[in-house]
């Protein structure tokens, strides 16, 4: 869906580097949300932004941290990447004005690799 | 705080085999209930969605899911699967209350042509 856009698409880094990944939408959406998706775990939540002035950790955020620099805009930074964060990460955009469901869309997502 | 169980890790079917995928959920109260589909090389996509009214759902592509509030499962099915639909499919749902989605940990599907 090409209204969820994510930077880089793929990125592989070493122990100890800062990385930033990006996500930038054009729905409109108030809601934003990381993920990552590791094989048989599915996908766990991050961090979400109900809000510019609202940032919330979900049930894995340790070595991670957010910047939501604008409605369109929701940044997820790791400061010093191990290799166990290696995973395909996602970011979503929802609002729960648009659905009674609160239904979540989803970018293409980043491929990380850390060594 | 609710969780999703796929007890189907991989299914493998031949075309035109019909389908059926697991789902249950762990919470009591109202929730909103999603299939989401993955193909390979892709994001998530949106293949249905219950909140409320019939509890059998008919998404795209010919899938559907029931809702069986007694057994708190949304089992995803599908009568003749294609080659196409091979795929991930995800089970997801949140509840009023709660800020966040709960994904399960995902079914992959290979359909022999």
């Amino acid at each position: 869906d090409a209204d969820v856009t994510q930077t880089p698409r793929n990125r592989i880094t070493k122990t100890g580097k800062r990385i930033m990944l990006e996500c930038s939408q054009t729905k409109g959406h108030d809601r934003m949300y990381w993920y990552r998706q590791d094989p048989g775990l599915g996908l766990r939540l991050i961090y979400y932004s109900f809000d510019v002035k609202d940032i919330n950790k979900g049930e894995i955020s340790d070595g991670y941290s957010v910047s939501r620099q604008a409605q369109a805009k929701f940044s997820l930074s790791l400061e010093s990447a191990i290799p166990n964060q290696t995973a395909l990460y996602f970011c979503a955009t929802s609002d729960p004005l648009a659905s009674s469901t609160d239904t979540q869309y989803f970018g293409p997502g980043t491929r990380l690799t850390v060594l | 705080a609710q969780s999703v169980s796929q007890h189907n890790h991989h299914v493998i079917l031949s075309e035109a085999a019909s389908l059926e995928l697991g789902c249950n959920y762990s919470y009591g109260g109202t929730v909103n209930l999603f299939w989401y589909v993955q193909y390979p090389g892709q994001h998530l996509q949106l293949l249905l969605k219950y909140f409320s009214g019939d509890p059998l759902v008919k998404g795209i592509k010919g899938f559907e899911a029931e809702f069986i509030k007694s057994k708190f499962s949304f089992n995803l099915r599908k009568p003749s699967v294609q080659w196409s639909d091979t795929a991930e499919y995800f089970c997801a749902v949140n509840a009023p209350g709660y800020n966040d989605m709960r994904f399960g940990a995902g079914t992959r599907l290979t359909v022999k042509p």
